[in-house]
């Protein structure tokens, strides 16, 4: 049984460039979590989705990030026009519901 | 004011010393997590708690829910377990979503 998988590791994108970061949940887990840790801060919330689902964006920024969980395949996290402030650590957690996580190893976004 | 604080902010210890790290929240929770963080690597979830005590081979967790505060103690301590170790909170009422303190950046040393 898979962990939380996330991809890519390492993603590197000029200014202007869109990112798309993306998680696959552990099996059964239909409650996924995006977390982003700029360098040298801890952790922010930034939105929560179940299957087809905004449940709580209240973390995104309001421009340039979206997210989704499509019924089928991974969640995606998309940055468009990308700023060097959005470097960052982009980590994602899936959960069964019941208040447990389960991380992935985070996508680590360089904008130069 | 954050909601949730740990202490300390860093911490060096020798090997098999006894570590305890501290978070304070001012929020009405439903439940506590301690995770870890490896630099450079990913997060490693130690413990949820909603009461009482856990324990996890020389992992220790603590809460008290009225006080408001959990402590994270490790026993005899070893180099490996040099991380940063984080305390994040899930608000009553916000869907489960997690609130984190800034982290403990242990170091632990021969």
């Amino acid at each position: 049984n898979a962990g939380v998988m996330q991809n890519p590791r390492h993603l590197v994108r000029r200014r202007g460039q869109e990112a798309r970061l993306r998680c696959s949940p552990m099996k059964g887990h239909s409650h996924v979590y995006w977390y982003r840790q700029l360098p040298e801060e801890g952790l922010k919330f930034m939105v929560y989705l179940q299957k087809e689902n905004i449940i709580d964006e209240s973390g995104m920024p309001k421009e340039r990030f979206s997210a989704e969980f499509p019924k089928e395949g991974p969640s995606i996290l998309r940055i468009q026009q990308v700023v060097r402030g959005d470097s960052a650590a982009y980590f994602c957690a899936s959960s069964p519901g019941q208040g447990s996580y389960t991380f992935g190893s985070g996508t680590r976004l360089t904008v130069v | 004011k954050n909601e949730v604080e740990q202490s300390p902010q860093n911490l060096t210890a020798q090997e098999g010393e006894f570590i305890t790290i501290n978070c304070s929240y001012s929020v009405g929770i439903s439940a506590l997590h301690w995770l870890q963080q490896h630099p450079g690597g990913g997060i490693v979830s130690l413990f949820m708690l909603s009461s009482g005590k856990k324990k996890h081979g020389r992992l220790i967790a603590t809460i008290n829910i009225q006080e408001k505060h959990s402590s994270l103690h490790i026993t005899a301590s070893h180099p490996r377990d040099s991380a940063v170790y984080i305390c994040a909170v899930v608000n009553t009422g916000t869907a489960s979503k997690l609130t984190f303190g800034t982290g403990t950046r242990l170091q632990v040393t021969l």
